[in-house]
């Protein structure tokens, strides 16, 4: 059963850049039906999609809302998918999350998700 | 940008059935995914594609999607069901994905 497993910093200075790595394990991420992204969830709040990649194409999609501060990176040779954002503020402390979605339809649908790791972005 | 509306709360009885809706502009035309959230957790697929159910969620959570509203219905609720639902389709226009708010099932 594919598993994900995020880590990274738990805490970032603000408006430097978060880094995050997320390791796929039990399964191949070249896959050509499946998509990978990252979701976030601030303390108390709700999910907030960041980003999604398509890797048998190499087109990402984010989330228009993180204006261009966001890179989400495949690597299949190492099966991992990465995270960055850049200049951070303290509003972008969160639970971050990495997915693998389903994409039936051209509709993603999470269908496996790792644990989550927390970031804090503070001095 | 697309808009999912959620109810924040719902409430039922323990052994009853709870619904809980998402709404949005011709969501029935999309395809609609729910999430379950317990505390301290990491979210779990409930259902996706509007009615399909992962394997190992229980008949129970059952789900519908037609004109303006989706709906996940979970019958004979138990304690253990207690959560946060969201509900989350492909803005096919804008190309991103959408959540919604939220809801809290309370089982009483």
């Amino acid at each position: 059963q594919m598993q994900l497993q995020e880590s990274g910093p738990g805490l970032v200075k603000p408006s430097e850049t978060l880094s995050l790595t997320c390791t796929v394990s039990g399964g191949s991420i070249t896959r050509s039906t499946y998509y990978w992204g990252w979701i976030r969830q601030p303390p108390g709040k709700g999910l907030e999609w960041i980003g999604s990649s398509v890797s048998y194409s190499g087109t990402t999609y984010y989330n228009p809302s993180l204006k261009n501060r966001v890179t989400i990176s495949v690597d299949m040779s190492k099966n991992e998918i990465s995270l960055k954002v850049t200049s951070v503020t303290a509003s972008e402390t969160a639970v971050y999350y990495c997915a693998r979605h389903l994409a039936r339809f051209g509709s993603p649908a999470t269908d496996v998700w790792g644990k989550g790791t927390t970031v804090i972005v503070s001095s | 940008s697309y808009v999912l509306t959620q109810p924040p709360s719902v409430s039922v009885a323990s052994g009853k059935t709870a619904r809980i809706t998402c709404g949005g502009n011709n969501i029935g035309s999309k395809s609609l995914h729910w999430y379950q959230q317990k505390p301290g957790q990491a979210p779990v697929t409930v259902i996706y594609y509007d009615s399909d159910r992962p394997s190992g969620i229980p008949e129970r959570f059952s789900g519908s999607n037609s004109d303006n509203t989706a709906t996940l219905t979970i019958s004979r609720v138990e304690a253990g069901d207690e959560a946060d639902y969201y509900c989350q389709v492909w803005d096919s226009d804008n190309y991103h994905v959408v959540f919604g708010g939220g809801t809290k099932l309370t089982v009483l």
